[in-house]
């Protein structure tokens, strides 16, 4: 059974940058069906994708954090990473690392037709100095 | 603000049918598939609907998923007090870069 484990700082200052790891056991982060992607929740609110990484290291990003997002993966540790830059309290939430189930057609990703499962427990990570 | 526009609450009763609503564009909805999350108070999201009304293994049939246009619905028939949960909307992007875009949830109460 595939599971997702979040792992990193839960206090992060203003203006530094939020690292956190995601390790993945019961099943192989190199198999063509799926990216991996990070979600994130702010307290008592609702959820926001951050972005999703293929095992070849390519990603997708949300336009709207691409400028301070970098998201990276290790398959000999079968993990992969978030780093969120110059991070502000509005970066505090719970962030999840979930397996991306994508839909290929001709080699083309069909982003539309793809969904998140299972998902981590998730992590909350606080920003403030 | 959500891209996606859900009711922050619905409630029902046991054993009643209850519907939830997701209201989109034609960027999100309209031109792509609908997605369903079902969070537990305190635990992480889980896939309930997936490509407008398939379901994962082991969800049950009480739960149900329909699209029309720009909107979407589920349905959860037979309600238990275990269906008590926040659930969430989804759907991909195509307006810009492109973005996986959420609705703001539904807190279900069972009465």
């Amino acid at each position: 059974q595939l599971q997702l484990q979040e792992s990193g700082p839960g206090l992060v200052k203003p203006s530094e940058t939020l690292s956190l790891t995601c390790t993945v056991s019961g099943g192989s982060i190199s198999s063509s069906s799926y990216y991996w992607g990070w979600i994130r929740q702010p307290p008592g609110k609702g959820l926001e994708w951050i972005g999703s990484i293929y095992y070849s290291g390519s990603t997708y990003y949300n336009p709207s954090l691409k400028s301070r997002v970098t998201i990276s993966v290790d398959t000999s540790k079968n993990q992969f990473s978030l780093k969120l830059s110059s991070v502000t309290a509005a970066d505090t939430a719970v962030y999840y690392c979930a397996r991306h189930f994508i839909t290929m057609v001709r080699g083309v990703i069909i982003l539309g037709n793809s969904w998140f499962d299972p998902w981590g427990q998730g992590t909350l990570v606080t920003v403030s100095s | 603000q959500s891209v996606l526009t859900q009711p922050p609450s619905a409630s029902g009763t046991p054993g009643q049918r209850v519907t939830i609503s997701c209201s989109g564009s034609s960027s999100n909805i309209g031109s792509n598939y609908v997605y369903w999350y079902q969070q537990l108070p305190g635990t992480a999201p889980k896939l309930l609907i997936y490509r407008n009304n398939q379901r994962p293994s082991g969800v049950p049939d009480r739960f149900s998923g329909s699209k029309s246009g720009t909107s979407a619905s589920l349905a959860i028939s037979g309600l238990r007090s275990e269906d008590e949960a926040d659930y969430y909307c989804a759907a991909w992007d195509d307006s810009l870069s492109g973005s996986w875009v959420f609705g703001g949830g539904t807190k279900l109460t069972v009465l």
